[in-house]
């Protein structure tokens, strides 16, 4: 059990459908991250957010919407994704300010995109 | 930060110490050097960190040389559950910025 939880575990859903993935974290920690992992390719930093405010976005199609309502929770919200969006989609956290502070990551969502 | 080199892919015979090395010529002073390891389909896992000084903790030891360049992850007595890819990353700051993976090191434990 990792202090990261994200639901749903597996998700499958057709090009026009919109759905959400979650993120929760129990750690106290003030930042949040969205990645990516493609099959046979590293981890993709997608989106940092900050004391609640959106630090990084690296160049992400816009069909991946994030939000963070408080520091706890963190939403990517998808809607007319492609195939190629198939992945990995995995959450972190961590404690900015703490110098040497560890990101710590839940077990992911594996999207299949039909 | 400062990029990293790790083999592709090592063996261990289960019992016996595991040892990851890592190449970062580049690090710079105020970079720590993180590892993490991958079982397949979950998340990384965060393992250990340090800067300069060696490190150990409950799942290994992190071997820092002198001058920084390089490391060794040392898992002591490898078990079937330790097969996984490992992570070498540096990073300096306590910014919200991230980890840059790399491929990292598959390391498969034989019985």
């Amino acid at each position: 059990e990792t202090g990261v939880t994200q639901t749903p575990r597996h998700l499958v859903m057709g090009m026009t459908n919109k759905k959400s993935l979650k993120c929760e974290q129990h750690l106290g920690h003030n930042a949040m991250y969205w990645y990516k992992q493609s099959a046979k390719k590293p981890l993709e930093l997608m989106f940092v957010y900050s004391l609640e405010e959106r630090v990084e976005n690296n160049s992400v199609p816009s069909r991946f919407s994030p939000e963070c309502p408080n520091s706890s929770h963190l939403f990517l919200h998808l809607h007319t994704l492609q195939p190629e969006d198939s992945a990995l989609y995995l959450c972190a956290s961590s404690q900015v300010g703490a110098d040497n502070s560890p990101l710590h990551f839940g077990n992911g969502t594996r999207l299949t995109v039909t | 930060d400062a990029k990293t080199t790790q083999p592709p892919s090592m063996d261990c015979a289960e019992g016996r110490a595991a040892n990851l090395p890592c190449n970062h010529s580049t690090i710079s002073g105020n970079e720590y050097v993180y590892w993490y390891r991958q079982i397949h389909s979950q998340g990384p896992q965060y393992i250990i960190h340090g800067l300069k000084n060696n490190e150990t903790n409950e799942m290994a030891s992190l071997i820092i040389t002198e001058d920084r360049k390089s490391s060794t992850l040392i898992l002591p007595h490898a078990t079937l559950r330790d097969t996984a890819v490992y992570y070498c990353i540096v990073k300096g700051g306590g910014g919200a910025d991230g980890l840059t993976f790399g491929k990292g090191t598959h390391l498969i434990i034989q019985p």
